[in-house]
């Protein structure tokens, strides 16, 4: 079992709707979780990092966690073509700088 | 603030060489971190450096090997070459807090291709 959980897709969707990005973990140690984007021919960029357990909203994003189930989401409300891009959670244990990375969700936002 | 850089870009090799990658982080930030993203594999973690020293270091072999010099800049090397380390490598790099680093930002990466 991967360590890290995370559907491919690709996930496509018409401009303005609600997306939602999920990853399972199976490692109870990780205690910090992000999201990243990455555009094609990029690098990842930083889009939410979350410590604990719950909700935390950034603009059109808002990242969840629940850790007693494992489980991580992304939302995107009123998806823009220019969110087209992968979007990858990574998680790591206190500490640590390794990061364990998702395969990454590849997203298309239609006009 | 500039960002972190990489070099080169982009760079071709061809089985049995050896390449070195640099890379600069972020003013003020003393922890650089390398992995290898591939399509097959995703973004895997290589290792990290933090004041010239290795911290971590990932499940790779020990053709990969990396060093960070007293400016905190970073290189990786990665000797005889294999078709398999053609990917892309990300550098990133993070400032520490009292509970540790907490968040990481990536360079743009160098792509090698091995033929």
């Amino acid at each position: 079992q991967k360590e890290v959980e995370q559907d491919p897709g690709p996930l496509s969707v018409p401009e303005g709707a609600i997306v939602s990005l999920n990853c399972t973990y199976s490692n109870s140690a990780f205690q910090y979780f992000m999201w990243y984007r990455q555009y094609s021919r990029k690098g990842p960029e930083l889009l939410m990092y979350t410590y604990s357990s719950g909700n935390k909203e950034d603009g059109r994003f808002t990242a969840q966690v629940d850790k007693s189930s494992k489980y991580i989401s992304l939302f995107i409300r009123d998806s823009q073509p220019s969110d087209s891009a992968t979007y990858l959670c990574a998680m790591n244990v206190g500490g640590s700088e390794k990061l364990v990375f998702g395969k990454g969700t590849k997203l298309t936002v239609n006009p | 603030k500039a960002g972190v850089t990489q070099t080169p870009r982009y760079l071709i090799k061809t089985r049995g060489q050896q390449v070195t990658l640099s890379c600069s982080p972020i003013s003020g930030h003393r922890s650089v971190s390398w992995y290898q993203q591939t399509p097959g594999q995703g973004l895997q973690f290589l290792f990290e450096y933090f004041s010239e020293t290795q911290r971590n270091k990932g499940n790779f072999p020990g053709r990969f090997s990396g060093r960070q010099f007293s400016n905190s800049r970073s290189e990786m090397n990665v000797s005889t070459l294999e078709l398999g380390d053609s990917a892309l490598y990300l550098c990133a790099s993070s400032a520490t807090t009292s509970r540790g680093s907490e968040t990481q930002y990536f360079g743009p990466g160098t792509r090698l291709l091995v033929l």
